[in-house]
């Protein structure tokens, strides 16, 4: 079936550090893939999305590219500030049925 | 900025009680998710709505569960009776076009936080 494997958490880094965060899936056909991220208190709202092999997602200084070789979609950042804590979520919406799977998240601390 | 809301944002009950939820999805808005995140765990998929019409309820536990979205706005979720394992966070969510689609942005509301004692 189709689903969503992210690196397990918490991960904390100091200020201005580089992230990663490991997304795979496995799904059938080819589906759109996106990052959602939840900050304290808040629902989750989306980060960047995909929708295609080898497209970029970018937004606020994240970026993710679509790996159909390797099933990754992993999260990347050159430069994490304190207010980028959060929960962030990969997830994937398939071709059949547009149902959206979810990964089990990873929370990002970020100390000054 | 539109925004999803739901009501209430915190709601304690014992177990064989009846609950509900409450959400109102951004104006315009066809698609609406009902998902449950359990503690350190992803969303879960409750019920997809297009307009009034479910379009997706396979993961709806319907001997307890129910779900509707009468006039194709807000909607409201309701649990009775409330089991222990029901504690959770139930999210709301809506998007533009029908059907959800495979590109469609989904925006969330907080959420309402249940504790079944």
């Amino acid at each position: 079936g189709n689903s969503v494997t992210q690196m397990e958490g918490p991960v904390t880094l100091s200020e201005e550090a580089f992230l990663t965060i490991n997304c795979t899936y496995t799904a059938t056909g080819y589906p759109s893939l996106f990052w959602y991220v939840q900050y304290p208190g808040e629902g989750l709202q989306l980060l960047l999305k995909a929708t295609k092999a080898d497209d970029k997602g970018s937004n606020k200084g994240f970026e993710a590219t679509y790996r159909k070789e390797t099933t990754s979609f992993h999260l990347e950042k050159g430069s994490v500030q304190v207010s980028d804590s959060a929960v962030y979520f990969c997830a994937l919406v398939h071709t059949g049925g547009f149902k959206t799977i979810f990964g089990a998240g990873t929370r990002l601390f970020v100390k000054a | 900025e539109a925004e999803v809301a739901q009501s209430p944002r915190y709601k304690i009950t014992e177990k064989s009680q009846a609950v509900a939820f409450w959400c109102d999805p951004i104006s315009g808005h066809a698609t609406l998710y009902w998902y449950r995140q359990i503690l350190g765990q992803g969303p879960e998929l409750l019920v997809q709505f297009q307009d009034e019409s479910v379009v997706d309820d396979s993961q709806l536990p319907k001997d307890r569960f129910s779900a509707e979205r009468l006039k194709g706005v807000d909607s409201t979720l309701k649990i009775q009776p409330a089991e222990l394992g029901d504690s959770a966070m139930y999210l709301c969510a809506s998007s533009l076009a029908p059907a959800g689609g495979l590109t469609d942005t989904q925006y969330f509301g907080p959420g309402t936080r249940l504790t079944v004692l």
